[in-house]
């Protein structure tokens, strides 16, 4: 079946601080990626949809220039959390689509939880 | 490593029939969440199970927590064209610092 991976899995950093999460298809090309932003015992937050060798379209009120999101190729898409602060600490979640269809399937990394201290 | 297997992949029913999908871990769970996902939207979080045994209700939707928190369901009962989407169930993973995804559950309402 389709995987999806992501690394860190964890990663704590201080205030001020660049995190880069890293979102791979392992075996089927993805051509649109999505990141999430989850909070404990809350819905998955769509933050952006990311499509290959385009900019990355962001949901209203998250800011593209602190959540950079890069999609380089079919198989990686990857968000930087540039000069994080306490209040980006949460649980990072993307996905892949097969296809290039809105109802196209979903598969889903593991998540990556920040904790910027 | 760990692994949410979850089946069916699709289920074909008629408007008023029930529905149910399931969700079975290789290791033990400290709690279970489950998602609906529209066609075009994204996964919206319709409830976590923490208890062994525990059940819960959300109107025609009732949630299952195995005893041996390995296992768990969700039936929804006369299904409704509302109700079409795909349901996921997913679990903390081996560092706890991850969520599992079962495959999902595409229900499709039979015209």
């Amino acid at each position: 079946g389709a995987v999806v991976s992501q690394h860190p899995s964890r990663v704590i950093c201080k205030s001020g601080t660049s995190v880069k999460i890293e979102c791979r298809s392992l075996d089927f090309q993805a051509t649109t990626m999505f990141w999430y932003r989850q909070f404990p015992k809350q819905s998955l937050m769509l933050m952006a949809t990311s499509n290959e060798g385009s900019k990355a379209t962001y949901e209203q009120g998250v800011e593209k220039d602190k959540f950079l999101i890069n999609h380089a190729s079919l198989t990686l898409s990857t968000l930087t959390v540039t000069s994080a602060h306490p209040e980006d600490s949460s649980f990072y979640i993307c996905s892949a689509r097969v296809g290039t269809s809105g109802r196209g399937e979903q598969f889903f990394g593991p998540g990556t939880r920040l904790t910027v201290l | 490593g760990q692994q949410v297997m979850q089946i069916p992949q699709y289920q074909h029913v008629q408007e008023g029939e029930d529905f149910t999908t399931y969700c079975n871990s290789s290791t033990t769970l400290s709690n279970i969440q489950w998602y609906k996902q529209r066609p075009g939207g994204h996964p919206v979080f319709l409830i976590q199970l923490v208890k062994s045994g525990e059940v819960k209700k959300q109107k025609r939707l009732t949630f299952q927590f195995g005893e041996a928190k390995k296992n768990s369901s969700l039936h929804i009962t006369a299904t409704q064209t509302t109700d079409v989407g795909t349901y996921f169930c997913a679990g903390p993973g081996d560092s706890n610092y991850q969520l599992i995804w079962g495959a999902g559950t595409k229900l499709i309402i039979k015209p």
